[in-house]
């Protein structure tokens, strides 16, 4: 069966510090790869997709990137953390085939900027 | 930006009672989602309705799509305490690169 691993399950950093969080999938191939933040009491904002390795779209201009060197890892990294950067961050893949996409979840990640 | 606006933002019942949450959207689309978190928790799919679907069942759990008024309900019958979460609702867009945009969610609280 597949799984869906994200660490560090929270993190408090400094502003300007930097940022490094992973996601791996195991149990499938191919994936396609999401990582979304949530606010506080708020829905998913999409921040980068990845359908293949090296592969990396953006949805949003922001403080943050995205990286995928293997195909079931996923890294969502910044250089200088922001305060706006806080929130829950949540890492989800989907089978790279077909019109429709379900999309599996992460248990995520709790970031704050102090 | 949101896709979906869900509403009521907030529900508040009784177990047993039937929770109906709604889901508006703005654009064309392949297919309809809907999603549950519980607190602090990652998200969880229910349920995928596609765009030529009127009407969906899972258990306790039934979905409608009305997309010539870009709308979508999830009813959850004889609720339960352990129904207790956010739920979602999510689009493509009408994209078929598997993106999937989310509504701001409805809070349900089922009281024991």
């Amino acid at each position: 069966s597949q799984t869906i691993h994200q660490w560090p399950a929270t993190l408090v950093q400094p502003v300007g510090s930097p940022l490094s969080l992973e996601c791996t999938v195991e149990g499938t191939s191919n994936p396609n790869l999401y990582w979304y933040r949530q606010a506080a009491g708020r829905g998913l904002q999409l921040l980068f997709y990845s359908v293949g390795i090296g592969q990396i779209s953006s949805e949003v201009p922001q403080n943050l990137s995205a990286s995928r060197p293997q195909d079931r890892q996923f890294i969502l990294s910044s250089k200088k953390l922001l305060l706006s950067d806080s929130g829950f961050y949540l890492c989800a893949w989907s089978v790279s085939l077909g019109p429709a996409y379900e999309q599996y979840f992460g248990p995520g990640t709790r970031l704050t900027v102090t | 930006s949101q896709q979906g606006e869900e509403d009521p933002q907030a529900l508040s019942i009784q177990e047993g009672e039937n929770a109906t949450m709604n889901c508006s959207y703005k654009t064309s689309i392949n297919n309809l989602q809907w999603y549950r978190q519980n607190s602090g928790r990652g998200l969880v799919h229910l349920i995928l309705i596609r765009s030529n679907e009127r009407e969906k069942h899972s258990g306790r759990l039934r979905v409608t799509l009305d997309t010539s008024k870009k709308s979508s309900s999830l009813l959850i019958t004889a609720s339960r305490a352990a129904d207790t979460a956010s739920y979602f609702c999510a689009t493509d867009r009408g994209s078929t690169l598997g993106r999937l945009y989310f509504g701001r969610g409805t809070q349900l609280t089922v009281w024991p």
